[in-house]
């Protein structure tokens, strides 16, 4: 069965460093999101992605990220100059189409930044 | 903006038993999307059971069913038969028709006793 698939599964990074976060979607779905979840609390909508661009932004998505879909296939979530609160655990999901509902998650890569 | 809600950060069940687990809402409106998903440790989320407002019939998979009530914007998530394997996190989340994003509440951490 096909599946979402991140890596890397863990990451460290320093603060004020670049991370980029890596998703390869499903292969025939057309949306794609990125969700956050500090651990121990609930997990927060962070971006939608459609048609090569953004469809809908939370306000967590400020200008220190930013997402691509630079090939076709990977869905990249890229935190310009980290900081101590975005560590987390970041989830890529996809979904077919519109008429879809059902998105499907990947297992998530852990952040933690120093 | 939407908002979920689950009120019981945590609940135990003895194997075999049942366990039901609350989730309400706030909506404007009608048509919506209502999903439960399970974390286990691993921290994967994965989809448990979702539920369309527009249809009244409660959705079941398997041993796991719901009880929606559109009216009192509450969906809560009905175990039976609990498992070990049933051990987990369990998020309630909202999708509007309209949006790309999916509002999750706090998540219930289900304790199975052996």
């Amino acid at each position: 069965e096909p599946e979402v698939t991140q890596t890397p599964s863990h990451q460290v990074t320093q603060m004020g460093q670049e991370v980029i976060l890596r998703c390869v979607p499903i292969s025939n779905h057309l949306y794609f999101y990125w969700y956050r979840q500090i651990l121990g609390q609930k997990v927060e909508f962070l971006v939608s992605f459609y048609n090569n661009e953004i469809s809908e932004k939370s306000e967590i998505f400020d200008d220190q990220f930013s997402v691509e879909r630079p090939d076709g296939s990977n869905f990249t979530l890229k935190i310009r100059s980290t900081k101590l609160e975005d560590s987390a655990m970041y989830f890529c999901a996809s979904r077919v189409y519109r008429g879809s509902y059902e998105q499907y998650f990947g297992p998530g890569t852990r952040l933690t930044v120093t | 903006a939407q908002t979920v809600t689950q009120s019981q950060p945590e609940m135990s069940v003895q194997e075999a038993e049942t366990v039901t687990l609350s989730c309400t809402y706030d909506t404007s409106e009608s048509d919506y999307y209502l999903f439960w998903y399970k974390q286990p440790p691993s921290r994967q989320m994965i989809l448990v059971i979702r539920q369309e407002a527009y249809k009244q019939q409660n959705a079941t998979e398997n041993r796991f069913s719901v009880n929606f009530q559109k009216a009192a914007k509450s969906f809560s998530l009905k175990i039976s038969d609990s498992q070990l394997g049933d051990a987990a996190m369990y998020f309630c989340a909202y999708r509007s028709a309209t949006n790309n994003d999916m509002r999750f509440g706090a998540g219930t951490r289900l304790t199975v006793k052996p």
